[in-house]
């Protein structure tokens, strides 16, 4: 099985920079996804990582380390709306051929003026 | 931009009877997936469809769930007899590229009385 490991709640304020990390357990690996979800909505795709490094989408990069099942979601110049949950997930390796991806329990990111 | 379409997004029925939820996928993904999420908790697979076919279910999705794809547009999820434990956020997604980049709909809420 997999199983994900990420914060439960980050807090920051405006223009701050802040750090989600993820650490994983799987039995075979093929990449590590971000998510944001508003307020129960739908989630929405940020990012995929399938290499070690960094990976930058505008204000939001994240990152993987392969050898250390890890990873994190980097968000910069922090602005209200990004007051969010965000989660990470990997694929689930019990089919080798399936597509689904198993979410970890979600990280819930509060932005103050 | 291309969104995945639920309805009803709100649905609320009395345990025991059968509810079906549907979906209307990006039209030119061509892998389905069911998600659910009780408040407050992580987003759960349920299944995942390719090629007119179930590819992968969860320990969730148990005799009581199916799915389907009646014409070329919709997918549903049907379950024949709700329990209380069943009221959560239901969410359809689709991809074109398997565990890459999901498109989540907005997602139905079910709750069970």
């Amino acid at each position: 099985g997999q199983s994900l490991e990420q914060p439960s709640e980050v807090t920051a304020v405006e223009g701050a920079i802040v750090q989600i990390n993820c650490t994983y357990q799987t039995s075979g690996f093929y990449g590590l996804s971000w998510y944001q979800q508003h307020d129960g909505g739908a989630p929405t795709f940020l990012s995929y990582n399938a290499l070690d490094g960094l990976e930058e989408t505008g204000r939001f990069s994240s990152f993987l380390s392969r050898s250390d099942s890890y990873g994190y979601l980097l968000l910069q110049e922090l602005q209200m709306k990004d007051s969010a949950s965000y989660f990470c997930a990997v694929r689930d390796t019990y089919n080798q051929a399936g597509t689904a991806l198993i979410f970890g329990k979600g990280t819930t990111l509060s932005v103050s003026s | 931009e291309p969104e995945v379409t639920q309805t009803p997004s709100h649905q609320v029925t009395q345990m025991g009877q059968e509810v079906i939820l549907r979906c209307v996928p990006i039209s030119n993904h061509l892998y389905f997936y069911w998600y659910r999420q009780i408040l407050g908790q992580k987003v759960e697979f349920l299944v995942s469809f390719y090629n007119n076919e179930i590819s992968e279910k969860s320990e969730i999705f148990d005799d009581q769930f199916s799915v389907e794809r009646p014409d070329g547009s919709n997918f549903t999820l049907k379950i024949r007899s709700t329990k209380l434990e069943d009221s959560a956020m239901y969410f359809c997604a689709s991809s074109d590229a398997g565990a890459y980049g999901y498109t989540f709909g907005s997602g139905t809420r079910l709750t069970v009385v």
